[in-house]
This record gives structure tokens, sequence and C-alpha cells, in this order.
């Protein structure tokens, strides 16, 4: 298994602002992701972050919104730029290792 | 479009009594089947899994029940207790890339 810090846990931003979310694993792994759970939904993938390589966007994601870093194989950070109230939602990264998948405890954040 | 169809959107069952929630797939790449379970502000934690060549999988009062032809697979919990009350969410991925595929979610509420 992997143990997943994420920082900040939660946070209230105004329009307009980026919020930057890092995410921390007690391991070193090869496949991050990053998902938003908007409330009360399900979870919907919005990058895999490898590290060495640029981070691979899901269709309705786009860098220039969420760009993510991914310095090396137990840190990486999502940015969430120019913010709406639309953007308010829980933020997840996951890690992959033998195959299962963990989760952190999620950012949740707010867009007033 | 949602690759895997979760139901139902919640369930009520008493202390003592078995839940059931079932997913359904399209996706025949999809190889790795994981249930997680999510309390309400924590990130979803994983709970059982199964691959494709197994039937049945059974961890403590949980069980995980399969079909590949049909392309559907369940969640038993026995002996509900209300400690089991939360989210739980199927999902899939298939080897080529390890991104989950999630269903919508079931709410669970056992009740005392």
């Amino acid at each position: 298994s992997a143990v997943i810090s994420q920082k900040p846990s939660r946070d209230i931003c105004q329009r307009g602002t980026s919020l930057t979310i890092q995410c921390q694993v007690d391991s070193q792994v090869t496949m991050m992701f990053w998902y938003r759970q908007q409330p009360g939904q399900s979870l919907t993938l919005i990058a895999t972050a490898n590290q060495g390589s640029e981070a691979t966007y899901e269709s309705g994601f786009v860098i220039d919104k969420f760009p993510i870093s991914r310095p090396n194989l137990t840190f990486s950070t999502l940015t969430v730029s120019n913010m709406s109230p639309e953007d308010s939602s829980i933020y997840l990264c996951s890690v992959e290792a033998g195959y299962e998948q963990y989760f952190g405890p999620g950012t949740r954040l707010t867009v007033t | 479009q949602q690759q895997v169809k979760q139901s139902p959107q919640s369930l009520i069952v008493q202390k003592g009594g078995i839940s059931i929630i079932n997913c359904a797939y399209e996706n025949t790449a999809f190889d790795y089947f994981p249930w997680y379970q999510q309390f309400p502000g924590k990130g979803p934690a994983l709970l059982i899994a199964i691959r494709p060549d197994v039937s049945e999988k059974k961890e403590g009062r949980f069980t995980i029940s399969f079909n590949k032809s049909a392309k559907q697979f369940s969640l038993h919990i026995m002996d509900s207790q209300p400690g089991d009350s939360a989210t739980y969410f199927c999902a899939a991925t298939s080897p080529s890339d390890y991104k989950l595929s999630f269903g919508a979610g079931t709410t669970v509420t056992v009740r005392a």
C-alpha cells in the first residue's frame, strides 16, 4: 500500500486566483493521477502525471487550466488556475502501486 | 460516456442485513475491478478488488461476485453494520494505462 498526504486539506479562494495543491507519497511510485470529485458526484480523472514526462490530460481538461508538475517519484502538484465557482470540488491525487490505486485525503476547494 | 454503470444510487438496510451493489461495464479490455469505500470528508479507500480469472472473492464481510460473460460484477456486504454507512464506488481499469473508470456511486445507510 501507499500513504498519501495532500496540502492544503481545504481552502476558500476568490474567483480569478490560482491554487496549487501538493501531493506527497511515502514511497517512490511511477504513476500518479489527479482526480476531481464535484459535490455529491463520482470521481473524474483530470490527468496522469508520470515523472520525467509531460502530464497527459483527459478530454475536457487542459494544461493551461490545470498545470501539473512531477519533479520526482514521491511528489506532484496540481494548480487550479483562474478559478471560477464551477471549480469548487474535491481534488484528489492517487498512486498506482502493484496494480492497486490508493488515494490521498483530498483537497476541498471552495471558490467564491 | 460513463464506462461503468452502477446501481442502485442509494440503499437502506437494517443492521445485520445484506447490502448488494451492482456494476456493469462494456470495455472488454478492463481486467481489474476494485471497489472503494468513501466516508464524508475523506478520500476513497480501497476495499476489495477482483480480476476476471476468478468468479468470487471474499474478504471478511465483503464479497465480490464477477460474471465475465455478462460483464457484470457486484459487491455484497454481509451482516451490515452502522459503521458500513458510506458511499461505495465500483471501478475498472486496464493494464494499458491504469486509469480508473468509476461508477456513479451508491450511498449505503445501515439503520441500527
